[in-house]
């Protein structure tokens, strides 16, 4: 059961033009969304976060959107540039009742800029 | 450079053996995580220990074990292997327990590359 999904394994955008990277989620439960990007032989890159309680979450070029209604987020990355180029991985957590984390990744989406 | 490191950086093996990858998280950070890069599954969370106690638990199988020690350096043990637990593993740490939120955002070491043959 893929309780976070990246539906598109690759996307190519022109440098200088917006990508989105989009992720869906399943368990309603969800309060922390997160982005990391990851370059070929480097382990992952914390990019972004944001809470259930928020809508938008702004950080220089990257925004995260998030409708919970729909259990929709998205990553726009504007203007985009070459060095973007990476695998880009939506993650999802939730608190337990006892405290721990529940975390689960989607399998990531390969973002390339051309220039 | 993350802080994180991760010894060995590529490990061949024989299924059926055992093997401990090591991971030392950056300095002052008390949260280990675990994590697994199959081919086609993404980042698979495995376990998170946190100032030496194991706080969460993920997608990790009975042969597998992980500890954090009083350095805070933690190890992850992999047993019996088989030829699908040919994967990347990542290390990340952290200052607290809950991954993402403010201050606590994880960071990863280059990984260990485990092939088993």
């Amino acid at each position: 059961d893929q309780q976070v999904k990246q539906n598109s394994p690759s996307l190519s955008v022109q440098e200088g033009r917006i990508s989105i990277l989009n992720c869906d989620y399943t368990n309603s439960m969800f309060d922390y969304f997160l982005w990391y990007k990851k370059y070929p032989a480097e382990g992952p890159t914390f990019l972004i976060s944001i809470s259930s309680i928020k809508d938008k979450n702004e950080d220089g070029r990257f925004t995260v959107f998030l409708n919970k209604s729909a259990k929709h987020l998205s990553l726009h990355i504007v203007p985009s540039q070459p060095g973007d180029s990476a695998v880009y991985f939506c993650a999802a957590s939730s608190i337990t009742q006892g405290g721990s984390e529940k975390l689960v990744f989607g399998k990531g989406t390969k973002l390339t800029v051309n220039p | 450079d993350s802080g994180v490191t991760q010894t060995p950086k590529h490990l061949i093996t024989a299924t059926g053996q055992r093997v401990t990858l090591r991971c030392s998280p950056r300095s002052g950070d008390l949260s280990v995580y675990w994590y697994q890069q199959s081919l086609d599954q993404g980042l698979q969370f495995l376990i998170q220990y946190y100032n030496g106690e194991e706080r969460a638990k993920g997608n990790i199988l009975e042969r597998f074990s992980a500890q954090q020690f009083p350095d805070l350096h933690s190890e992850l043990n992999l047993s019996s292997l088989e030829l699908g637990d040919s994967a990347l593993y990542f290390c990340a740490s952290s200052p607290g327990l809950y991954s993402g939120r403010i201050g606590n955002e994880q960071f990863f070491g280059p990984g260990t590359r485990l092939t088993v043959l």
